[in-house]
């Protein structure tokens, strides 16, 4: 079977940089993808990583390291609007996804 | 920015009644996806469709449900018998051919079933 293991909570300041892991037990992995969803709105994608390493896109970073069956998305310089619940994912061969159970993060002023 | 839509925003349904939900995908898409979400839990697979046909289908994907791509822009979701458990968020996802790992979701369609 497939899973996927991500905190189910996190709370940080605005200005501050956080941290969500994922790590997952798959079969026929090909990569990890990180979605964002604010409160009832659709998944927004972020990013992917097929390689092990750290992609940037501006204030967000995602890192895999497919030896250890782990990867994690950094934000950096947080804002309230960053506030939502990120989603680690892994697409398969024929492109669907298979979710995490989704880290809400609360931002503070 | 070209955008995946889908109608209704919500809907509302007895049980057993039949309800379709619709999906235009992003026009140069052609991998098509509905997934699932139950109130406060992560979105799940119900079904790939490529080339006029279903490329993959989860075990929640059962014999009340089907799809189909009536013309070159709508792709339909239908539920035949709704039950009480098939109340969630319904979303509608397209991506580009080879980049399955970038899919671009719809706003969904609340259903209710009562």
């Amino acid at each position: 079977g497939q899973s996927l293991e991500q905190p189910s909570e996190v709370t940080a300041v605005e200005g501050a940089i956080v941290q969500i892991n994922c790590t997952y037990q798959t079969s026929g992995f090909y990569g990890l993808s990180w979605y964002q969803q604010h409160d009832g709105g659709a998944p927004t994608f972020l990013s992917y990583n097929a390689l092990d390493g750290l992609e940037e896109t501006g204030r967000f970073s995602s890192f895999l390291s497919r030896s250890d069956s782990y990867g994690y998305l950094l934000l950096q310089e947080l804002q309230m609007k960053d506030s939502a619940s990120y989603f680690c994912a892994v697409p398969s061969n024929t492109g669907k996804l298979i979710f995490g159970q989704g880290t809400t993060l609360q931002v503070k002023p | 920015e070209p955008e995946v839509t889908q109608t209704p925003s919500h809907q509302v349904t007895q049980m057993g009644q039949e309800v379709i939900l619709r999906c235009v995908p992003i026009s140069n898409h052609l991998y098509f996806y509905w997934y699932r979400q139950i109130l406060g839990q992560k979105v799940e697979f119900l079904v790939s469709f490529y080339n006029n046909e279903i490329s993959e289908k989860s075990e929640i994907f059962d014999d009340q449900f089907s799809v189909e791509r009536p013309d070159g822009s709508n792709f339909t979701l239908k539920i035949r018998s709704t039950k009480l458990e098939d109340s969630a968020m319904y979303f509608c996802a397209s991506s580009e051919p080879q980049e399955g790992e970038t899919q671009y979701f719809g706003p969904g369609t609340r259903l209710l079933v009562l």
